[in-house]
């Protein structure tokens, strides 16, 4: 069993809808990480957490610390968002403190 | 403030060679860490380096190997490469060891055929 589950794989929708991206992971973690990657390959790290709920702009993440659980919201979705969306958590037991990812979500908006 | 640099963005090599793939990191960071990214693995923790030392390493095996110079640009090489190597390779800057999170390369595509 991964260490890092995201749900769904993949997933589509059509411009404006809510769209939830959900992570659970089974280490203890000092903080968890959402990235977004677009094709070409480049990285970015949208989020960092390790309790409760950032927001910025249309993009909401939320952690539940002892459910070991953690969600990526997006508002209104544009198909720029179009990406792979990568949950990522700092592991401070027996992987000293590497980081290990899920598989990632491919997330496609539709006009 | 220029981002994390990753050269060379593309290399194609032979079975048997090695590769050399550099990362230099946002100014004033200390901390490269670097990942492999194939289609069937995902991404996968390779090393992190601070200041010049090797803090954590993931499961790889020997063939792969890093270093950080005291500029904190970083290196990693892979030896007698294979065709399993291909992949992206990727490399993070933070300024306190992934504390106050990461900044990412555009990565280096390795090819080997």
């Amino acid at each position: 069993k991964n260490e890092v589950e995201q749900s769904p794989q993949n997933l589509t929708a059509q411009e404006g809808e809510f769209i939830t991206i959900n992570c659970s992971y089974s280490v203890g973690i000092s903080a968890l990480h959402w990235l977004q990657q677009h094709p070409g390959g480049g990285i970015v790290s949208l989020f960092m957490l390790s309790s409760g709920k950032k927001k910025h702009g249309r993009l909401i993440a939320t952690i539940n610390i002892q459910e070991k659980h953690s969600s990526l919201h997006i508002t209104a979705s544009h198909p720029r968002d179009s990406a792979v969306y990568i949950c990522a958590v700092r592991d401070y037991g027996g992987s000293q403190g590497n980081l290990i990812f899920g598989k990632g979500t491919k997330l496609s908006v539709k006009p | 403030k220029a981002g994390v640099t990753q050269t060379p963005r593309y290399l194609i090599k032979t079975r048997g060679q090695q590769v050399t793939l550099s990362c230099s990191p946002i100014s004033g960071h200390r901390s490269v860490s670097w990942y492999q990214q194939t289609p069937g693995q995902g991404l996968q923790f390779l090393f992190e380096y601070f200041s010049e030392t090797q803090r954590n390493k993931g499961n790889f095996p020997g063939r792969f190997s890093g270093r950080q110079f005291s500029n904190s640009r970083s290196e990693m090489n892979v030896s007698t490469l294979e065709l399993g190597d291909s992949a992206l390779y990727l490399c993070a800057s933070s300024s306190s060891g992934g504390v106050y999170g990461y900044t990412f390369g555009s990565g280096t595509r390795l090819t080997v055929v």
